[in-house]
């Protein structure tokens, strides 16, 4: 079964930093794009962040970008999320979710970047 | 505010149809980029519904369907069960912002 698990989640003050982890099983995790996606309470998803298979490419959100931190370890199939600086503001369930790139359709074949699966989540408080 | 715009809730009627639009621009469903979407059942993560604007995953009933047109897309479902209740959200890809993904803001199906 592809899954994804994701820990690390917790209260955290403001300013302070934290460390999420996303472990994947079932498919060949090197091969694959991964992101991060974040829910604040009562509200949408918003994307946050994004890695290539072999951490070639690597993109963030703007309201996230230089104080999170994406990485990977594909001998451990596992994604992380180091968060420094937060902010009320980053209050919200995280989940890691991983891209899936290429399908064919009416007898042509095209890339695009879809989530599935998504990991259950681990939530993140910043309070004090 | 979201890059796409979808309404904040729709709702019906058991058996009936309902359609979610989803709402963009030049720089990202007018820009023929894909739309994808994700339900979101109470209290659990966002599970793929339609990928490539109008292709099922296996295990995905055929009474949802998407489509997409200029810049706009929906998603349609029809014969409404009670299960059917949750936020639905579509994804693209925007050429103008980093990273590039973009999600709608989501819709609250109600069924009646």
């Amino acid at each position: 079964e592809v899954q994804l698990v994701e820990s690390g989640g917790g209260l955290v003050k403001p300013g302070g930093s934290l460390r999420l982890s996303c472990a994947a099983s079932g498919f060949t995790f090197s091969y694959y794009s991964i992101n991060w996606v974040r829910q604040a309470p009562g509200k949408g998803l918003e994307w946050v962040s994004s890695i290539s298979s072999s951490s070639s490419y690597i993109y963030y959100a703007d309201s996230v970008k230089g104080r999170f931190t994406i990485s990977r370890d594909n001998a451990k199939n596992s994604l992380y999320l180091q968060m420094n600086s937060l902010r009320a503001e980053d209050t919200a369930v995280y989940y890691c979710a991983r891209s899936s790139g290429r399908y064919c359709s009416g007898g042509s074949c095209r890339a695009s970047n879809w989530f599935d699966p998504w990991g259950q989540g681990t939530l993140v408080t910043v309070s004090s | 505010q979201s890059v796409l715009t979808q309404p904040p809730s729709v709702s019906g009627a058991p058996g009936q149809r309902v359609t979610i639009s989803c709402t963009g621009s030049s720089s990202n469903i007018g820009a023929a980029y894909d739309v994808h979407w994700y339900q979101q059942l109470p209290g659990t993560a966002p599970k793929l519904l339609i990928y490539g604007n109008s292709n099922r995953p296996s295990g995905v009933p055929d009474r949802f369907s998407g489509s997409k047109s200029g810049t706009s897309a929906s998603l349609a479902i029809t014969g409404l069960q009670a299960e059917d209740e949750a936020d639905y959200y579509c994804q693209s890809y925007d050429s103008s912002l980093s990273g590039s993904v973009v999600f709608g803001g989501g819709t609250k199906l109600t069924v009646l």
